[in-house]
């Protein structure tokens, strides 16, 4: 695709679900990074991957957050027991490698009730 | 790690007017970016600009690599710049480093 997808665009859920956020990288794109935007607040690394390589996973809040790129493409971050501390907007951003440029998808809002 | 502060935190500027941003960096980097965040909180990127300079249209940037500071100007200033302007940082293997941002207000 043209840029990096994220899907759902919306999410609510109630305390205690598990939730599974995806996303689309450009492709040809090696590395892909989560983070989140918490309400007024800047941006938080979670988690990245860079081709075959082990992920940097040393941004996660805790065990319940986990991630996964499958075929180095699609990747789908995985919140189990959610939290209303967890509401945010969680952003994909793909680049060529980890000192490239990154493009960032839409986002998927996260409201925990 | 690297620490990104950005300046001013706010700013109010009168259609047509022009400005600064300013962003520094506690460590070399690889990488630096510039994103504008619209009102829908999608990251525009604006310059992929770890040194030198580049213009692209009403906006230019300057990174200062040696001293540590890049610089987003924007001239002619129109309501549609208003948002979040962020400044992000690779330094070593890290992922982006994001500074708080600063939020711009255009009136017309």
């Amino acid at each position: 695709g043209a840029g990096v997808s994220q899907s759902p665009s919306n999410k609510v859920t109630e305390k205690g679900k598990d939730v599974e956020l995806r996303c689309d990288p450009i492709s040809g794109h090696t590395a892909l990074y989560w983070y989140r935007q918490s309400l007024g607040q800047g941006l938080e690394f979670l988690i990245y991957f860079q081709g075959n390589s082990a992920p940097d996973k040393s941004g996660l809040p805790s065990d319940r957050f986990s991630a996964e790129r499958t075929g180095g493409s699609v990747s789908t971050l995985t919140i189990q027991r959610t939290q209303q501390e967890d509401s945010a907007v969680y952003l994909c951003a793909s680049s060529f490698s980890v000192y490239n440029e990154q493009f960032f998808g839409p986002g998927t809002r996260l409201t925990v009730l | 790690g690297i620490q990104v502060e950005q300046s001013p935190p706010d700013l109010i500027l009168q259609e047509g007017a022009n400005s600064t941003l300013r962003c520094n960096f506690s460590d070399s980097v690889n990488n630096l970016q510039w994103f504008h965040q619209n009102p829908w909180g999608q990251l525009i990127n604006l310059f992929y600009i770890p040194s030198g300079t580049k213009q692209n249209g009403r906006l230019s940037a300057t990174t200062v690599a040696t001293e540590r500071y890049s610089l987003l100007y924007i001239s002619s200033s129109q309501t549609t710049d208003s948002g979040v302007y962020f400044c992000a940082v690779v330094s070593g293997n890290t992922p982006l480093v994001f500074g708080k941002g600063t939020r711009l207000s255009v009136i017309a």
